[in-house]
């Protein structure tokens, strides 16, 4: 098993740019999320989805998009990418029930907006 | 609005010095909490849940404990690769267990010294 994937490690935008930050996970999780890890700050979750075709909003949401169209993949859209979006992105996923805090966390991506 | 604090920000501890971590939550109900271990460059990963006031769970040098405000993480006899980043979490908001998401403390820097 891979666990979670995550794709790209490392990527440099300008602002402006757009890009997705790939996640996939082999483990038939029904529950992913995405969270961004910034110094000082803590994980803060981005966005969850409980299941293909259910998506909802975190605690930061603005300038982010998902959409969860199989139960294995899990993609994060910047729209337009800004420098308050430097920071290091993890995807996660989980059972469902009492199990749905165990999180499996991805190694993360790392972006820097110019 | 959860509220998750985590003490001391950092702490460095001589191998086989053992000592405490807490978390401090102010939760509407006790719904789970988690605690997860973090290397440096790598995701969180899972430790324990505990989910009743008195409850405890271990796992090698390492035991959670819960109280109806706090949660301790004890390490006993600790040693170099121990050394991480250790973040205890509760669920955001109204499901069980952390179905849409969780709130993480800043998390406790952790040096053990040979």
């Amino acid at each position: 098993n891979a666990g979670v994937t995550q794709t790209p490690k490392f990527q440099v935008l300008k602002t402006g740019q757009s890009m997705t930050l790939q996640c996939a996970q082999d483990m038939n999780h029904e529950y992913m999320s995405w969270y961004r890890q910034d110094p000082g700050m803590g994980l803060r979750l981005i966005h969850y989805s409980v299941g293909a075709g259910i998506t909802d909003q975190g605690e930061v949401p603005n300038g982010y998009n998902v959409s969860r169209s199989t139960t294995e993949d899990f993609p994060l859209r910047l729209l337009s990418a800004a420098p308050s979006q430097t920071s290091v992105y993890f995807c996660a996923s989980s059972y469902s029930g009492r199990r749905a805090g165990e999180l499996f966390f991805g190694e993360g991506s790392r972006l820097t907006v110019l | 609005e959860d509220q998750v604090t985590q003490s001391p920000e950092a702490l460095r501890l001589q191998e086989g010095e053992s000592s405490s971590l807490n978390c401090s939550y102010t939760v509407s109900g006790l719904r789970g909490l988690f605690w997860y271990r973090q290397d440096p460059g790598k995701g969180p990963e899972f430790l324990f849940t505990l989910y009743s006031a008195g409850e405890e769970k271990e796992k090698e040098r390492l035991k959670a404990t819960l109280t109806k405000k706090e949660s301790f993480l004890h390490i006993t006899a600790p040693k170099p690769e121990d050394s991480a980043t250790y973040l205890c979490a509760v669920p955001r908001m109204y499901s069980g267990g952390g179905a849409d998401g969780l709130t993480f403390g800043k998390g406790t820097h952790l040096i053990i010294q040979p």
